[in-house]
């Protein structure tokens, strides 16, 4: 089976940087993915880490240990609409579906 | 309109009725799952299927059956409901695992309240 822990809360002002972290077990790994939700509504793609490093997609970017069962997202340049619910999501070996985290709620004051 | 539509937005119901949740999708994609969330647990996964003839559990499936119509249709039945399956539940797709970048597409949602 899979387990995913990554925070429950985390809050910053606007402009800051905010790193939210995800350890897993798993018994296969195909890829580490994370998801954005706001207040309840579609869960949103954000990246996808299939091999150790960085990625960067504009003020997000995502990085993968594989051999410490880690990821984490960066939120950089924080703005007010970035306050939403973020998961962390893993692909079983056979890349077959996702197991997500619990989520992280990040909120964001001025 | 929406790449994944769930029908209806919001449903109370009674303890004991059946009641079904609709999902389609314009992706084309063959892979469509059904989540369930609840506060502070996140979105498990209930059942899922990579094409028409195909149809698996998920981690939480007891309770539940699905249906898959066509390669756009998914729904989802409680066919007896209950209390504790009060929740928000979520209909996917996405594509084939060989692509790097196949994120999942979410629907809107649907909030079910058992009463």
């Amino acid at each position: 089976g899979q387990s995913l822990e990554q925070p429950s809360e985390v809050t910053a002002v606007e402009g800051a940087i905010v790193q939210i972290n995800c350890t897993y077990q798993t018994s296969g790994f195909y890829g580490l993915s994370w998801y954005q939700q706001h207040d309840g509504g579609a869960p949103t793609f954000l990246s996808y880490n299939a091999l150790d490093g960085l990625e960067e997609t504009g003020r997000f970017s995502s990085f993968l240990s594989r051999s410490d069962s880690y990821g984490y997202l960066l939120l950089q340049e924080l703005q007010m609409k970035d306050s939403a619910s973020y998961f962390c999501a893993v692909r079983d070996q056979g890349g077959n579906k996702l197991s997500f985290g619990a989520g992280t709620t990040v909120t964001v004051r001025a | 309109d929406a790449d994944v539509t769930q029908t209806p937005r919001n449903r109370i119901t009674k303890t004991g009725k059946r009641i079904m949740l609709e999902c389609s999708q314009t992706k084309g994609h063959d892979r469509m799952y059904w989540y369930r969330q609840d506060p502070g647990l996140g979105l498990r996964l209930i059942y899922y299927s990579f094409d028409v003839k195909d149809i698996n559990k998920g981690e939480i499936s007891d309770g539940y059956s699905v249906s898959r119509q066509a390669q756009a249709k998914f729904s989802l039945s409680l066919e007896s409901a209950i209390p504790n399956q009060t929740a928000l539940y979520f209909c996917a797709t996405s594509g084939a695992t060989g692509q790097r970048m196949d994120g999942y597409t979410f629907g809107s949602g649907t909030r079910l309240t058992v009463v």
